[in-house]
């Protein structure tokens, strides 16, 4: 499978701070990404995408900045908040023939704890 | 149904038992996807549907795994002989199967063989 992976597994912030989650991918045909959030005892929930075509989008206190140079994705959070406590997943899809569905490969996660 | 639900929440077994799981998608929802996550780890993908077929088999771990899916809704996961190695939480997601693709989770099922 491929390889998407996380430089940093733990991740401590002090609240009010931005946060910054890095996510590495292997494959350069990958066209489409996704950053999700898992609470504990929950399945993920969809944060923010991006399309190869981008380098940046920005949502609600959050952007993904993507750099396909160095396939290197990352995940801003920006006055990080206590519910912000979570497992944080990207993941990468390529449209590959014949099938050409969306399959994704999640990477490891990381873990984001945010102190009071 | 608003979100994709899984059932049961909570499973323990003893091993080699059969289990199923099941997952009810979004409705509208073309795509139905299987993971599986261990503790403090990713997902690991094990099979998709699109519709009532399964283009891509190719994750699941062993011929103990098997999945249907019927009426392109309702799918059912079944592992027979259980052992212990297939304790994990089991995730289903569900997408519209469109190229832009997102895909919308449960709360999983938990998988206790003992």
């Amino acid at each position: 499978g491929e390889n998407v992976g996380l430089h940093l597994p733990t991740l401590s912030v002090q609240e009010g701070d931005n946060s910054i989650i890095n996510c590495a991918y292997s494959n350069s045909a990958s066209d489409y990404f996704i950053w999700y959030k898992q609470e504990s005892g929950k399945g993920p929930q969809f944060i923010i995408d991006i399309r190869s075509n981008m380098d940046k989008r920005q949502g609600q206190r959050v952007t993904v900045l993507l750099n396909k140079t160095v396939k290197h994705l990352s995940l801003q959070i920006a006055a990080t908040q206590p519910g912000d406590s979570a497992v944080y997943f990207c993941a990468e899809n390529t449209h590959r023939p014949p099938n050409n569905f969306n399959k994704f490969y999640f990477g490891s996660g990381t873990k984001l704890n945010v102190k009071p | 149904g608003a979100g994709v639900s899984q059932s049961p929440s909570n499973k323990v077994t003893e091993k080699g038992k059969d289990v199923e799981l099941r997952c009810d998608p979004i409705s509208g929802h073309t795509a139905l996807y299987w993971y599986r996550q261990s503790l403090g780890q990713g997902l690991e993908f094990l099979i998709y549907f699109q519709g009532n077929s399964a283009p891509d088999k190719s994750g699941l771990p062993s011929d103990r795994f098997s999945a249907e899916r019927t009426g392109g809704s309702v799918s059912t996961l079944t592992i027979q002989r259980t052992q212990q190695e297939d304790s994990a939480v089991y995730l289903c997601a569900s997408s519209l199967g469109q190229e832009k693709n997102i895909q919308y989770f449960g709360a999983g099922t938990r998988l206790s063989v003992l």
